[in-house]
């Protein structure tokens, strides 16, 4: 199965704006992936942020965005908040199975 | 108000057996995939198996075919995963999940 590849951490001031991205071993990343990403604090259940590349739910702030960049799917927080501290996942398609990255550990710092 | 509630974890010991159960409301499950997620202690998400809205499609991750199965029944808008031949490395925390949506999991430790 497929390898989706994440940055293991990332650091952000507050107030600043980080790109998180989520590659695939089997090529570039398209929309045909189903491109998902997901926040976790610790202790909780993972929470939707992006589904399918770029659409929000009702929940996701406004400082979160998706989209395809370079290959590969991204996430990009502007605006970096405290309360953004936390592990994000993206997961991809592969036909019927879906593959998560290792996940990004995200300071705000 | 969408709701996914899991239950079935517990310990249990190398080579036995768990049944997980996950009890949806608040959409029209018959219409959507769904999803078994796992979470092992520490470490990070991984996609267990899913199931198409009939049941005709099923998929798993390569560590749990021939162990794992899933099944759903749309009347009662309830998933299943039966877990045979368990072994340590399957303990973790199991979501159940659709869309946007997750439960919160019910914790399956395999010990002896």
């Amino acid at each position: 199965q497929a390898v989706v590849t994440q940055e293991p951490s990332l650091t952000v001031s507050p107030g600043g704006t980080v790109t998180l991205t989520c590659g695939s071993s089997t090529g570039a990343v398209t929309s045909g992936h189903w491109p998902y990403w997901f926040q976790q604090k610790p202790g909780q259940a993972p929470t939707t942020l992006i589904y399918d590349t770029s659409n929000k739910h009702s929940w996701t702030p406004a400082r979160f965005s998706g989209s395809l960049l370079g290959g590969k799917a991204a996430l990009t927080l502007s605006g970096a908040q405290p309360e953004d501290e936390a592990e994000y996942y993206c997961l991809l398609s592969y036909s019927g199975t879906r593959v998560f990255g290792g996940g990004t550990k995200l300071t705000v710092l | 108000e969408v709701q996914l509630v899991e239950s079935g974890g517990g310990l249990v010991q190398p080579g036995g057996s768990l049944r997980l159960s996950c009890s949806a409301s608040g959409f029209s499950f018959s219409n959507f995939w769904m999803n078994w997620v796992r979470q092992a202690p520490g470490k990070g998400l991984e996609w267990v198996a899913n199931m198409k809205q009939d049941g005709s499609e099923k998929n798993f991750v390569d560590s749990v075919k021939g162990r794992f199965s899933i099944s759903r029944d749309n009347a009662k808008k309830s998933l299943f995963l039966q877990m045979n031949n368990l072994r340590v490395d399957d303990t973790a925390v199991y979501y159940c999940s659709y869309g946007g949506y997750w439960g919160q999991g019910t914790l399956v430790t395999v010990s002896s």
